[in-house]
């Protein structure tokens, strides 16, 4: 596809439950970036990535928390164990190198119930 | 720690007017600002960046001004369309590619 693209759009999760979220970053993009927006907030970094390599985890609220990226290209940040404040939508970009601007997809958003 | 935020939470604009979007930064660092457009139920749109050599810089009907003496950073649209309706970002980082740290966000009403 031409954009960043993620699934689901929509997640509903029982408080407790594991979540996956995937992003689809744009072809040949090396840098790929997590972030979570919390309702009338601005985005929030979460975690960064230059091909597999995960470089910059520090945003990660905890240890419930895990993304990888396995093959450099599609990712998955794994929430488990949910909680009500893990609600919020998880965004990801993708830039083409680390000097270029990144390019957003439309986000999941999570509920936790 | 060191953030970037913005002075007024919702600007109300007529349509054809102006519109100017303030934001405040405090890391001293940054070398990189830009402004991102979020429509409802969509993820942020680049609309236009700064590097910190520069102090003002022009794109389609969007300018963007940055002074560095008092940390500050403006987008500034000409002739606001409805279609500029949406809340907007400003966002610092050390460089292009590089992590964000994102303002609080303005939300801009145009008025028919």
């Amino acid at each position: 596809g031409a954009g960043v693209s993620q699934s689901p759009r929509y997640k509903v999760a029982k408080r407790g439950q594991d979540v996956a979220l995937r992003c689809d970053p744009i072809s040949g993009h090396v840098s790929l970036f997590w972030y979570q927006q919390a309702l009338g907030q601005g985005p929030e970094f979460l975690t960064y990535f230059q091909n597999e390599a995960q470089l910059d985890k520090s945003g990660l609220p905890s240890d419930r928390f895990f993304a990888e990226r396995p093959e450099g290209s599609v990712s998955t940040l794994k929430i488990q164990r949910t909680q009500q404040e893990d609600s919020a939508v998880y965004l990801c970009a993708s830039s083409l190198d680390s000097i270029t601007e990144a390019f957003f997809g439309q986000g999941t958003r999570l509920t936790v119930v | 720690g060191e953030s970037v935020g913005l002075h007024l939470p919702t600007l109300s604009v007529q349509e054809g007017d102006n519109s100017i979007i303030n934001c405040a930064y405090s890391n001293s660092a940054s070398d990189y600002f830009i402004w991102y457009k979020q429509e409802s139920g969509k993820g942020p749109q680049f609309i236009i960046d700064i590097r910190s050599n520069m102090d003002k810089r022009q794109g389609q009907r969007v300018t963007v001004l940055l002074n560095k003496t008092v940390k500050h950073l403006s987008l500034q649209i000409a002739a606001t369309q409805p279609g500029d309706s949406a809340v907007y970002f400003c966002a610092e980082s050390k460089a292009a590619g590089n992590k964000l740290t994102f303002g609080g966000g303005t939300r801009v009403l145009v008025k028919p």
